[in-house]
């Protein structure tokens, strides 16, 4: 079965600083791999994905990720942090053979002024 | 606004109790999901059905059942309630294939007293 382990359940940044949120994946066929973002009270909403297609995936509100298969890790960046960026990501990878998305633990990103 | 809706928004209720959360997916999606929210759990999966048949089966407790309409829409009974049960319950629906993106309802605050 897939899993995802995401590295630091806590990550602290300045506003403008790079932010790297960490995803490690497993699986026994390519994968799909997705980032969410949850904000306080609110569902999960999908920030980008990758499905085979460009290693490298734009997403929304000027994150991307870069899948690389010698490292199983499809991390999240951006390179200047907002305020608003404060909240709970959470990665999840789901296989070509199964709709079973997992999810990890999520990460919580602060944003510091 | 993701088009998935969840009733009710919050419920209060007591030990071995039972309730029931509905769910209405996106207009078009066929897979409905489930999962349950807590501080100490994380996200975790419960069930998946599509186009009304059970797929996918994660941590779901057997006082805990699901079931998917004709109409598509979704309802997650949780009977003998514990106090442990009190938790955020999201229900997410999506296309259906492994590859598309999971859209998330607001979710039910579930508090078990």
């Amino acid at each position: 079965a897939q899993s995802v382990t995401q590295l630091g359940s806590h990550v602290s940044v300045s506003e403008g600083a790079l932010v790297l949120l960490r995803c490690n994946y497993s699986s026994s066929v390519p994968p799909y791999l997705f980032w969410y973002v949850q904000y306080p009270n609110q569902g999960l909403q999908l920030l980008l994905k990758y499905t085979s297609a460009a290693t490298l995936v734009k997403g929304i509100n000027g994150f991307e990720a870069e899948f690389k298969k010698s490292e199983t890790s499809f991390h999240l960046t951006k390179p200047s942090a907002h305020m608003s960026d404060a909240a709970e990501y959470f990665c999840a990878v789901s296989l070509y053979n199964n709709n079973d998305m997992r999810f990890g633990a999520g990460t919580r990103l602060t944003v510091k002024p | 606004d993701s088009g998935v809706t969840q009733t009710p928004k919050h419920l209060i209720t007591a030990t071995g109790q039972r309730v029931t959360l509905r769910c209405s997916p996106r207009s078009g999606d066929l897979s409905v999901y489930w999962y349950q929210q807590s501080l100490d759990q994380g996200l975790q999966f419960l069930i998946q059905y599509y186009n009304g048949e059970e797929r996918a089966k994660g941590n779901i407790l057997e006082r805990f059942s699901a079931q998917q309409f004709p109409d598509l829409h979704s309802e997650l009974n949780l009977s003998s309630l514990e106090l442990g049960d009190s938790a955020l319950y999201f229900c997410a629906s999506s296309l259906g294939f492994s590859y598309n993106e999971q859209f998330f309802g607001p979710g039910t605050r579930l508090t078990v007293l």
